[in-house]
């Protein structure tokens, strides 16, 4: 079965630390972009980060710039999501998801065609 | 960052139905946008990318079109399983952004 599993949320007091994990199966994880977005409570899906296939280029929310870090283990087809300096704002679902990064002629576009259940994150004190 | 505004928020509308959701960008980003549907306690699903390209396996009466800074998520004939949010996502550049959601009601 192809999927994605999310684990690692909890409940951290603000300034503190989590790592979320996505562990992938029926697909070949190495070959695709993978992503990470979150859904506050009673608010819209907010994109988080991304990172190419093999782990080389990275990309982050304006809002967890510098406190969040995206890596992945491509042999242990694993997905991660370091959060420091965690903030109350960052109380929300997380979902892993798989981008099949769609080539049209050389222009590329997100196709984001597979998501966890999510783990939730909350940040209180 | 490129500020994406969906509209309406919410909207009720009966079986059958033909309903439209725009999503308008801060600034051109060709036709670099994706529909997603999440329904109550499930993760997002794919309906469109690249504005107009229906994904694998998502019924025909959802259609996209648009391009530059207005987009429009179309909905024929609505049905029952379409009760859900639907959130536009501009891929042209980093930081990806959503809009803020539209949630449909089907009475």
């Amino acid at each position: 079965e192809v999927r994605v599993v999310e684990s690692g949320g909890g409940t951290v007091q603000p300034g503190g630390s989590l790592r979320l994990s996505c562990v992938a199966s029926g697909f070949t994880f190495g070959d695709h972009w993978m992503i990470w977005i979150r859904r506050a409570p009673g608010k819209g899906l907010e994109w988080v980060a991304n990172i190419d296939e093999g782990g080389n280029k990275k990309f982050y929310a304006d809002s967890v710039v510098g406190r969040f870090t995206i890596s992945r283990d491509n042999a242990k087809n694993s997905l991660f999501l370091q959060m420091d300096g965690l903030r109350v704002e960052d109380t929300a679902l997380y979902y892993c998801a798989r981008d099949l990064n769609y080539n049209d002629k050389g222009h590329y576009f997100d196709v984001i065609d597979l998501w966890g259940q999510g783990t939730m994150v909350t940040v209180s004190s | 960052a490129i500020q994406m505004t969906q509209s309406p928020s919410s909207l009720s509308a009966s079986v059958g139905d033909r309903v439209t959701i725009t999503c308008r960008a801060s600034q051109g980003i060709k036709n670099d946008l994706g529909w997603y549907q999440q329904k109550a306690g499930n993760g997002p699903n794919l309906l469109i990318y690249a504005a107009s390209t229906l994904h694998a396996g998502v019924p025909s009466r959802f259609s996209g079109s648009g391009s530059g800074t207005d987009f429009t998520l179309t909905i024929s004939n609505l049905q029952p399983e379409d009760s859900a949010t639907y959130y536009c996502l501009q891929d042209y550049t980093y930081p990806r952004t959503f809009g803020q959601g539209t949630k449909v009601e089907v009475k």
